[in-house]
């Protein structure tokens, strides 16, 4: 399979413990974008890599959230001392510079904080 | 700012046809994308507008108008499969998408 996978696709955790998620992109793919979605709502954007460098960072990434892409090629999101307004769906997508914007989505990572 | 508005829910009959409307309002457009979204699964792409008009893709169809800062979705000949939510996404520069709400749409026999 070559599309974008996420792995854990379910986390539970309690209150104040840390969390990492991993993605790993579609491989020609150079640029990696991570999304947070609550229910009811659109994905909200993160954070992006074009490979290992972050370019960007929304503001809704507070600094208990951290994300690397060290070798360009998969990336790790985590969360230090969750929050039970963290529980979500974590989403990533990849896509090419070469496409037409177009981003590919992996299956998410749903975080229930307890 | 950034705003996409669609509505948050739809119903409609097996077989009809159903238009899902989304009005933007971004800082910078790169084009319109439509992703489909069943619950609990990831987005998958339907559609990308760039200029204006209207798209076909077999049953489902998109158009774009940029200067009224408007598109719709245009599902034709329904199926119960087609029930999940339906996401309205610009890019304003090449960096990130932005979503709108999404539409749920609930097909019934």
């Amino acid at each position: 399979d070559t599309g974008v996978s996420q792995n854990p696709r379910h986390k539970i955790t309690k209150r104040g413990q840390n969390v990492t998620f991993r993605c790993d992109p579609i491989s020609e793919h150079n640029r990696l974008y991570w999304y947070r979605q609550t229910l009811g709502q659109g994905p909200e954007f993160l954070t992006y890599f074009q490979n290992e460098a972050q370019l960007e960072k929304s503001r809704l990434l507070s600094d208990r959230f951290s994300a690397e892409r060290p070798k360009g090629s998969f990336s790790t999101l985590e969360i230090q001392r969750t929050e039970q307004g963290d529980s979500a769906m974590y989403l990533c997508a990849s896509s090419s510079l070469a496409g037409n914007y177009e981003q590919y989505f992996g299956p998410g990572t749903r975080l229930t904080v307890t | 700012g950034q705003n996409i508005d669609q509505p948050t829910e739809m119903t409609a009959t097996e077989g009809a046809i159903v238009q899902i409307n989304c009005t933007y309002q971004t800082s910078g457009f790169n084009g319109l994308f439509w992703y489909q979204q069943h619950a609990g699964e990831a987005p998958t792409f339907l559609s990308y507008n760039v200029l204006d008009g209207l798209e076909e893709k077999g049953r489902f169809s998109s158009f774009l108008s940029r200067s009224k800062g408007y598109s719709y979705l245009l599902l034709k000949e329904l199926q119960m499969k087609d029930s999940a939510s339906y996401l309205c996404a610009v890019p304003p520069n090449t960096d990130k998408l932005i979503f709108g709400t999404g539409t749920r749409l609930q097909v019934f026999p």
